[in-house]
């Protein structure tokens, strides 16, 4: 069955430093990408996405993510962070023959100090 | 702009009990996605609608059941509530995608259900 793993559950950064969270899924065929933030007590918005063409996607609030077909991974980057930025982040994908529902990885608990 | 709105936004029941979450999603949005995130967990899908007919059926339990309108406003019945059952419960919605698989889902804010 397809799935979606992050392999960092908590992270904990100063501001200013680089982040760069994990995203692989497991699925040969074609796939959607997508970053979505959940900040404390909210909906989940969505970072970037990416469905095809250029594999280096940029999304809201400095966030980019590069698509890597033959890691089958989609890293999520940020070249400084905020402490606006303490938020959970997930990946998800949507893949072929599987409508359009998203299929969303265990989440990445990020925390920013000042 | 108009999102999609979830109503109610928190919500207290009882075992046994039964619950409707209902979800109005973006003007021209025709397929609506229901997901439940439990406790410090992923969000996990349930339930889509396009057109009014069910489209995709997830991990929902058979206590559940769900419906689009002709307004394609769509509703999720919750009968003999379990402690278990407390959750957050997302509605998304998504522009027509007929079979491309190429659109973008917009979240509600959700409803927090918490069964005591």
């Amino acid at each position: 069955a397809q799935s979606v793993s992050q392999h960092n559950h908590h992270v904990i950064l100063s501001e200013a430093a680089s982040l760069e969270l994990g995203c692989n899924y497991s699925y040969g065929g074609t796939v959607n990408l997508f970053w979505y933030v959940q900040y404390p007590g909210q909906h989940l918005q969505l970072l970037l996405k990416y469905f095809s063409g250029d594999p280096l996607v940029k999304g809201i609030k400095g966030f980019e993510a590069e698509f890597i077909k033959s890691k089958f991974s989609f890293n999520l980057r940020k070249p400084s962070v905020q402490w606006s930025d303490t938020a959970e982040y997930f990946c998800a994908v949507t893949f072929t023959g599987g409508g359009n529902k998203l299929t969303f990885g265990t989440g990445t608990q990020l925390k920013v100090e000042l | 702009a108009a999102g999609v709105i979830q109503s109610p936004r928190h919500l207290i029941k009882e075992k046994r009990e039964t619950a409707t979450l209902k979800c109005y999603p973006i003007p021209r949005h025709d397929t609506v996605y229901w997901y439940q995130q439990g406790p410090g967990q992923d969000p996990q899908f349930l339930i889509s609608f396009y057109e009014k007919m069910q489209s995709d059926k997830g991990s929902i339990p058979d206590r559940f059941s769900a419906q689009q309108f002709s307004d394609y406003h769509s509703e999720l019945n919750m009968s003999s509530l379990e402690l278990g059952d407390s959750a957050l419960y997302f509605c998304a919605s998504s522009l027509p995608t007929g079979n491309v698989m190429n659109t973008e889902a917009f979240f509600g804010q959700g409803t927090r259900l918490t069964v005591v």
